[in-house]
């Protein structure tokens, strides 16, 4: 089955530039979703089809895929981006999601 | 607006069978390339894909649920339900139902529902 690999926990200094990963075999030819989760709410859209913003989500909040590797990036970080982030994708018609990135705001 | 809301037992037996409704409003499971599905998140884990149905009735599953799931839509009603069977301990989980446009993210989000597998 296909796996989805995220690093643990990323830390960022307030104002400064987050880069999440998300691996995968050869990802750069699916489509990567991510979603924010904030401490007991649902998840949240902020990037889809690999750097779409959905309406809403701040310019600061941006994605790239390429090769094995998709990025989000979170530009001038504040501390209400800190969040659980996922990264997910469609493998034949099978959902699936990303291990999960705690972000931390210092 | 749309919005979809999970409802269902917060509480089940091992080995029961739990059934969870997703009743959602501002879109319509008729309409051509709909889907909703199924995501559950155990205490202090990652997000795992359960199910999806689309507007045409097709059905997906989780591979390694798939002989414990059974995903169905009432369009009259807007509810999509989900039953899995066989509960488990280590199904208790915050079981959430989304919405998906073929070929897109989950969009949509219910707020998600508890449930505790314990006797």
């Amino acid at each position: 089955s296909y796996e989805l690999t995220q690093p643990l926990s990323v830390s960022v200094a307030l104002g400064q530039t987050a880069r999440i990963t998300c691996g995968g075999n050869n990802i750069g030819s699916k489509n990567v979703h991510w979603y924010q989760q904030k401490p007991g709410q649902a998840p949240v859209l902020v990037i889809y089809r690999d750097s779409n913003r959905p309406s809403g989500i701040p310019e600061r909040f941006s994605g790239s895929n390429s090769g094995n590797t998709a990025t989000l990036t979170i530009s001038r970080a504040q501390a209400g981006d800190e969040a659980d982030y996922y990264c997910q994708v469609w493998d034949i018609s099978t959902g699936v999601f990303g291990t999960g990135t705690k972000v931390t705001v210092l | 607006q749309v919005t979809l809301r999970e409802s269902g037992p917060a509480l089940v037996k091992p080995t029961q069978t739990l059934t969870l409704t997703c009743t959602f409003s501002g879109f319509s499971l008729s309409t051509s390339r709909m889907c909703v599905s199924w995501i559950r998140q155990p205490p202090g884990k990652a997000l795992e894909w359960l199910a999806l149905i689309d507007w045409d009735d097709d059905k997906y599953y989780n591979t390694s649920l798939k002989t414990r799931l059974t995903i169905s839509k009432d369009t009259s009603k807007n509810q999509v339900v989900l039953t899995m069977t066989n509960m488990d301990p280590v199904d208790t989980a915050t079981y959430y139902c989304a919405r998906r446009e073929v070929a897109g993210p989950f969009d949509y989000w219910g707020q998600g529902t508890l449930v505790t597998v314990s006797s």
